[in-house]
């Protein structure tokens, strides 16, 4: 099946800092989208962009399908980021039903 | 828009009972939903698909006979934990997509039921 890889695995930054999570994938892909998932586990959806750039506040999120990676900037950062983010994708070459495969995350502590 | 519930957010429960865990779209109808686990730290594992009127598939090494899933109605799907044991307590997640959604096939998560077998 399609492998999915995160990085870093985790990341600590200071308030008000940029950052850039990355997320690798190893065949083309029909769906990717972008997590975060709060202290009390629940998903948020972020971006739905299987390529190009989208925009949302602080967010953006680049995916070149032709590399197949994807990149996740958080601008300014706040202590509200913290969590971990997650890249899950649905391959071109899938059968079924559009079920995502969930990279390992990257787990985001922004101290004040 | 796009919200999914699930019910209860937490339970505890005794060996060897069953326990029903149900996933609602609340502002949408889903002829597809997924129920997924995740362990302490770890990524979503995605154990099975959901489909309206139809039986669910599973992910390999997923039993069907412990985790009973019903895909009843276009805005609700139920798992059911049988005869559960401590090696069950885990996160489970649920999700879905909007039927209207086309091609996008965007996936909404519910915010998960913590379960506790003791």
């Amino acid at each position: 099946g399609i492998q999915v890889e995160q990085s870093p695995p985790d990341l600590i930054l200071q308030e008000g800092a940029n950052s850039t999570l990355r997320c690798n994938f190893s065949d083309s892909v029909n769906n990717l989208q972008w997590f975060h998932q709060n202290p009390w586990g629940q998903l948020i959806n972020l971006f739905y962009i299987p390529s190009g750039t989208k925009q949302n506040g602080r967010l953006s999120a680049t995916t070149v399908a032709t590399e197949r990676y994807s990149l996740l900037y958080i601008s300014s950062s706040q202590t509200t980021d913290s969590g971990v983010y997650f890249c899950a994708v649905f391959p071109i070459s899938g059968a079924g039903s559009y079920q995502l495969t969930f990279g390992k995350g990257t787990k985001l502590s922004v101290i004040p | 828009g796009a919200v999914v519930s699930q019910h209860p957010s937490r339970v505890i429960c005794k060996s060897g009972t069953s326990v029903k865990i149900e996933c609602r779209s609340l502002d949408f109808q889903a002829t597809t939903m997924f129920w997924y686990r995740q362990f302490p730290k770890k990524s979503l594992m995605l154990m099975a698909t959901s489909n309206e009127g139809s039986k669910a598939t599973y992910e390999q090494g997923v039993e069907k006979d412990k985790f009973l899933i019903n895909h009843a109605s276009l805005t609700l799907s139920t798992l059911t934990v049988t005869s559960a044991h401590p090696e069950d307590s885990s996160f489970y997640i649920c999700s879905a997509i909007p039927w209207t959604s086309g091609i996008k096939n965007e996936q909404f998560f519910g915010p998960g039921t913590r379960l506790t077998v003791l």
